[in-house]
């Protein structure tokens, strides 16, 4: 079967970097993308990598090695706000997004 | 705000029901998904259109249909409904097929007594 894993959850401390993992097992690869939903609202899109490699968008960056089925979402100098849910999905062979549970991110002061 | 609209925003229903959940795109969007959403759980794929053909299915129900229509806006028909479809329903659109960025509506929320 298809499948994404990421940590249920993570607690970091405001003003840290923490790193949110994902492996994939997939029928096929079209890229590793990262969402955030923060309680009650809609997924919002962070960052994506088709290639391996990093990819920076402002305190966020991902990173993806495709030869481990890896790859991970940094986030650095958290803030309170940062507080959400973080899913990574990739899009398989078929073309259907396939999305991991999610990782609570839990920031403390 | 993503561009993106869902009516109803909230839905209370009886089982047995049946109910449509409507979707309007980001204006050029040709690409419409819907999700489901369990309390607690990650976003399961439905089913996914693109300029008014299905693209691609997901674990979506047989008692749970879609369609897009020349406009483009998108509806997600749940009929015979249980206690168990009781989660939050979002719509996403993405520019084209193979595009990764997907933006999300508010999504509907839907209570099944």
């Amino acid at each position: 079967g298809q499948s994404l894993e990421q940590p249920s959850e993570v607690t970091a401390v405001e003003g840290a970097i923490v790193q949110i993992n994902c492996t994939y097992q997939t029928s096929g690869f079209y890229g590793l993308s990262w969402y955030q939903q923060h309680d009650g609202g809609a997924p919002t899109f962070l960052s994506y990598n088709g290639l391996d490699g990093l990819e920076e968008t402002g305190r966020f960056s991902s990173f993806l090695i495709r030869s481990d089925s890896y790859g991970y979402l940094l986030l650095q100098e958290l803030q309170m706000k940062d507080s959400a849910s973080y899913f990574c999905a990739v899009r398989d062979r078929n073309y259907q997004l396939i999305w991991g549970a999610g990782t609570k991110l839990i920031i403390k002061p | 705000d993503s561009g993106v609209t869902q009516t109803p925003k909230h839905l209370i229903t009886a089982t047995g029901q049946r109910v449509t959940l409507r979707c309007s795109p980001r204006s050029g969007d040709l690409s419409v998904y819907w999700y489901q959403q369990s309390l607690d759980q990650g976003l399961q794929f439905l089913i996914q259109y693109y300029n008014g053909e299905e693209r691609a299915k997901g674990n979506i129900l047989e008692r749970f249909s879609a369609q897009q229509f020349p406009d483009l806006h998108s509806e997600l028909n749940l009929s015979s409904l249980e206690l168990g479809d009781s989660a939050l329903y979002f719509c996403a659109s993405s520019p084209a097929r193979g595009r990764e960025t997907q933006y999300f509506g508010p999504g509907t929320r839907l209570l099944v007594l």
